[in-house]
């Protein structure tokens, strides 16, 4: 199984700077016939579903502000906010979608400092 | 509009049965693949169970806490995905979402399922 590991746990961030959250695969989701990573992040606010930020580690979807942006490659990911909003306040996830099982990371709370 | 509504979530006891479902609507729902991820109270995200469309094979994995237990399946005529779910037990305590997608793009809002004496 691919472990997914995140760091920080949290993290509080004034509005308007910049938030960063890493993320480790235990190996790597890169697929050499495609050329493209295997991983996704979402974002979880208090009692929603998830919501899918980012696919293929870098590809924003549709209705996603520009201040999400995802990189990274192999076995290590960021996901950035450019200039945190207070509606940014959740909890955010990446996942491997490489192989079964598909994993998600433990999460990272981010709040307003 | 696009969207997946679970219902079916109940309390049980342990070592008792339950089946979910999701219908789906917006979409091409017999093209999708579909999912079933929990989230036990308070903790994280975990996917339990994957079926991909017919004219991609079908194919159904599960995640090995659920294996030999739960039961996934779906009827497209109806836009309906299932989870028969046996055996239960209290660490199956979780708000089960449908998804769909190789990529989670679409999730319903959940429904919660209680395992308790």
């Amino acid at each position: 199984d691919i472990v997914m590991t995140q760091s920080p746990d949290s993290l509080a961030v004034s509005l308007g700077e910049r938030a960063t959250i890493n993320c480790k695969s235990s190996q790597s989701v890169f697929h050499n016939s495609n050329h493209k990573n295997y991983l996704a992040w979402y974002q979880q606010k208090p009692g929603q579903p998830p919501n899918l930020l980012i696919s293929w580690a870098s590809t924003r979807e549709s209705g996603v502000p520009d201040r999400f942006s995802g990189s990274g490659s192999g076995t290590d990911f960021t996901l950035t906010i450019s200039s945190l909003q207070a509606e940014d306040v959740a909890v955010y996830y990446c996942q491997q979608y490489y192989s079964i099982p598909l994993t998600f990371g433990p999460g990272t709370k981010v709040d307003i400092k | 509009e696009v969207q997946l509504v679970e219902f079916g979530g109940d309390l049980v006891k342990p070592g008792g049965s339950l089946r979910l479902s999701c219908v789906g609507s917006g979409f091409i729902f017999s093209n999708a693949w579909l999912s079933w991820v929990r989230q036990a109270p308070g903790k994280g995200l975990e996917w339990v169970v994957r079926i991909k469309s017919e004219p991609d094979g079908g194919t159904i994995d599960y995640a090995a806490p659920v294996k030999g237990r739960f039961t996934i399946s779906r009827d497209d005529s109806k836009n309906m995905l299932y989870l028969q779910m046996n055996s239960l037990n209290t660490e199956d305590t979780a708000m089960y979402y449908c998804a769909t997608g190789q990529v989670f793009d679409i999730w319903g809002q959940g429904t919660m399922v209680t395992v308790s004496s």
